[in-house]
């Protein structure tokens, strides 16, 4: 299985300030169609996890421009430019490029 | 609006079967491979099975293989998710999940 690992696991941020999440994985998250299948799920207390990123760097619909996520191969960053308030959650690499699909252990971002 | 509304969570004792389902609406229900994902109180995401559109292709997690089937039904916007022989660290919120659509989850407790 491709184990996914994510650093830190907390990340306290002041508000305004940027912040970034490493997800590695254990390998090569290329697929034979050339895409490379890595997702950032967000999952703010107490609600579903809701993805923010598809496919390394795209943002789906309704996600502020201020996440974006970036990497290729085995080595994938997911930045906040300005951290909100609304923000505070924990935050999930997901790879879907083999079976079975894992996730990261999980990042929780809260402020200082 | 796209929404997926799953059921069928409770109390059940170790060695029993439960029967997930999760109602689809707001798209085309029979053309998106659909997942099941869960979440043991306080942990992070685990995979746990997928299923494509048209039922052809089954995958599962090995924690789960042999005694979870996935199934859906395309005519009534179904998915469905047959869990027997369970045990204590089958204890989860269950989510149905589209690649980017997750439902509220239902919750699974397992426990004598």
């Amino acid at each position: 299985d491709v184990v996914m690992t994510q650093s830190p696991l907390s990340l306290p941020v002041t508000l305004g300030q940027p912040a970034s999440i490493s997800c590695r994985s254990s390998q090569s998250l290329v697929y034979s169609d050339g895409n490379t299948y890595l997702n950032w799920f967000q999952q703010r207390p107490g609600q579903s996890p809701r993805r923010l990123i598809y496919k390394v760097s795209n943002r789906d619909s309704g996600v502020p421009d201020r996440f974006s996520g970036s990497g290729s191969g085995t080595d994938f960053t997911l930045k906040i430019s300005r951290v909100e308030a609304e923000d505070v959650g924990v935050y999930y690499c997901m790879q879907h490029t083999q079976w079975p699909r894992t996730f990261g252990q999980g990042t929780k971002v809260e402020i200082k | 609006e796209v929404q997926l509304v799953e059921s069928g969570g409770g109390l059940v004792q170790p060695g029993g079967s439960l029967r997930l389902s999760c109602a689809a609406s707001g798209f085309t229900f029979s053309t998106f491979g659909m997942n099941w994902v869960r979440q043991a109180p306080g942990k992070g995401l685990e995979w746990v099975s997928y299923i494509s559109s048209g039922s052809s292709n089954i995958y599962y997690a090995d924690s789960v293989r042999g005694r979870f089937t996935i199934s859906r039904d395309n005519a009534k916007n179904s998915l469905f998710l047959q869990m027997n022989s369970l045990r204590d660290e089958d204890t989860a919120m269950y989510y149905c999940a589209r690649e980017d659509i997750w439902g509220q989850g239902t919750l699974v407790t397992v426990s004598s």
